[in-house]
């Protein structure tokens, strides 16, 4: 079955950098859209990224531009979001989401999603 | 970036239908866009549901019973997700999406919907 496993989340220090990783599996990875939304303790969904199925368009949220960098290695079947410059408002739990078939990702839907990596920045 | 606004609560009673709505901003025309529903229960990611445009252009996510429907209310600018024969299992936390331009992806605020 299609299968979406999110890691690396954990405790950082603002300022510092983390890399989460999502790893599929069930489906041909290369032909699909990925995408990252988080999801801060008791708050709402947050779309943070997305890249395209062959990694040619990447687009974020305003939040995050010019501090997380989304990629792919489609040899490997994982997308990967690159956290630097980390505040305490970008803890969350952290979901990759598989976005449109040879698509850029946007406008389309996510199905399924993955389980989620908590990610805390704290001093 | 644009804001979705979404009640925070709604309740219903079993067996009832349960209206949650997703209102755009005055400067976005809800007729432009496709409407993305999603279902999140405590503890688990967000499902799923379907997509909503028009009663044209639509789609059912797979596996998602067809008491889930879309709909729009362009006078009130305000996309539509309807549960008709509200279950027990139904109680979720229901968020909707748009892509506002074609570089950015927007969720509403999330609706808790109370099956009483």
């Amino acid at each position: 079955q299609v299968q979406l496993v999110e890691s690396g989340g954990g405790v950082v220090q603002p300022g510092r950098s983390l890399r989460l990783s999502c790893e599929g599996s069930g489906f041909t990875f290369s032909t699909y859209a990925m995408e990252w939304v988080r999801q801060a303790p008791g708050k709402g969904l947050e779309w943070v990224a997305v890249i395209s199925y062959d990694g040619s368009k990447k687009y974020y949220t305003d939040s995050v531009k010019g501090r997380f960098t989304i990629s792919r290695d489609n040899s490997e079947n994982t997308i990967y979001l690159q956290m630097n410059s980390l505040r305490p408002e970008d803890t969350a739990v952290y979901y990759c989401a598989r976005g449109g078939y040879y698509s850029s990702g946007i406008d389309v839907w996510f199905d399924p999603w993955g389980q989620g990596t908590l990610v805390t920045v704290s001093s | 970036q644009p804001v979705l606004t979404q009640p925070p609560s709604s309740s219903a009673s079993p067996g009832e239908s349960a209206r949650l709505t997703c209102t755009l901003p005055s400067d976005i025309n809800v007729g432009n866009y496709n409407i993305y529903w999603y279902q999140q229960k405590p503890g688990s990611p967000p499902r799923y549901l379907l997509y909503y445009y028009s009663d044209s252009h639509k789609g059912q996510g797979s596996g998602v019973p067809s008491r889930f429907s879309g709909s729009k209310d362009a006078s009130a600018n305000t996309g539509i997700l309807l549960i008709s024969g509200l279950q027990s299992e139904d109680e979720a936390d229901y968020y909707c999406m748009i892509w506002p331009s074609n570089t950015l992806g927007v969720f509403g605020g999330g609706t808790r919907l109370t099956v009483l």
